[in-house]
């Protein structure tokens, strides 16, 4: 796939456990969100990335824990997780370029929390 | 902040009969408005978007259009066809300062169903 990849496609974790999710965008974008997708709700804005540095965090609790070494990759630190938080995990990207600002998404992960 | 709401939650329509798909939101400072398609076990694509200096736009047989006033824009897709089934997602979002940061606010998905 071109574009935006997300690894892995699907992750099945324990409460205990610590994984981390991976995005990679190859559009030469230089900002990066991560939304959260669960069933019957509308994607949730989790973080956004801009030329690496954090500028939103919706209230995400602190077991999710994000990263985003350059302005190609972003993670999700993801550790103690819940039940709850078991959802499709989205990245996009876009370039924050006026008037652009066109979101490409990445394909997901989906979490389940056992 | 802002909030963006879609209806229906659900859409069924004979294949060639055309869907309309509406949302509000409440920030009155938002002016890009993106519609995203997401096929079943797929990534959500864009598929049309409009800007608030604009009050509707056209590709092909999907529309948008906008009413500023009222903070209300619509879908339009006319001469529906099975692959046009699909979750529906409206979103709205507005520049934060000189820097052009934006983060989309999403509204709840339509779920269009069409029938052959």
């Amino acid at each position: 796939e071109t574009g935006v990849t997300q690894t892995p496609r699907h992750l099945v974790m324990g409460m205990t456990n610590k994984k981390s999710l991976k995005c990679e965008q190859h559009l030469g974008h230089n900002a990066m969100y991560w939304y959260k997708q669960s069933a019957k709700k509308p994607l949730e804005l989790m973080f956004v990335y801009s030329l690496e540095e954090r500028v939103e965090n919706n209230s995400v609790p602190s077991r999710f824990s994000p990263e985003c070494p350059n302005s190609s990759h972003l993670f999700l630190h993801l550790h103690t997780l819940q039940p709850e938080d078991s959802a499709l995990y989205l990245c996009a990207s876009s370039q924050k370029t006026r008037p652009q600002e066109t979101q490409y998404f990445g394909p997901g992960t989906r979490l389940l929390v056992l | 902040g802002e909030n963006v709401e879609q209806h229906p939650s659900t859409l069924s329509v004979q294949e060639g009969d055309s869907a309309v798909i509406k949302c509000t939101y409440s920030d009155s400072a938002s002016n890009y408005f993106p519609w995203y398609k997401q096929e079943l076990g797929k990534r959500p694509q864009l598929i049309i978007d409009i800007r608030s200096n604009v009050g509707e736009k056209k590709d092909q047989r999907i529309a948008v259009t906008l009413n500023k006033t009222a903070k209300h824009f619509s879908l339009h897709i006319t001469e529906t066809q099975p692959e046009d089934s699909a979750v529906y997602f409206c979103a709205a979002s507005k520049e934060r300062g000189d820097t052009g940061r934006r983060a989309l606010t999403f509204g709840s998905g339509t779920r269009l169903q069409v029938q052959p």
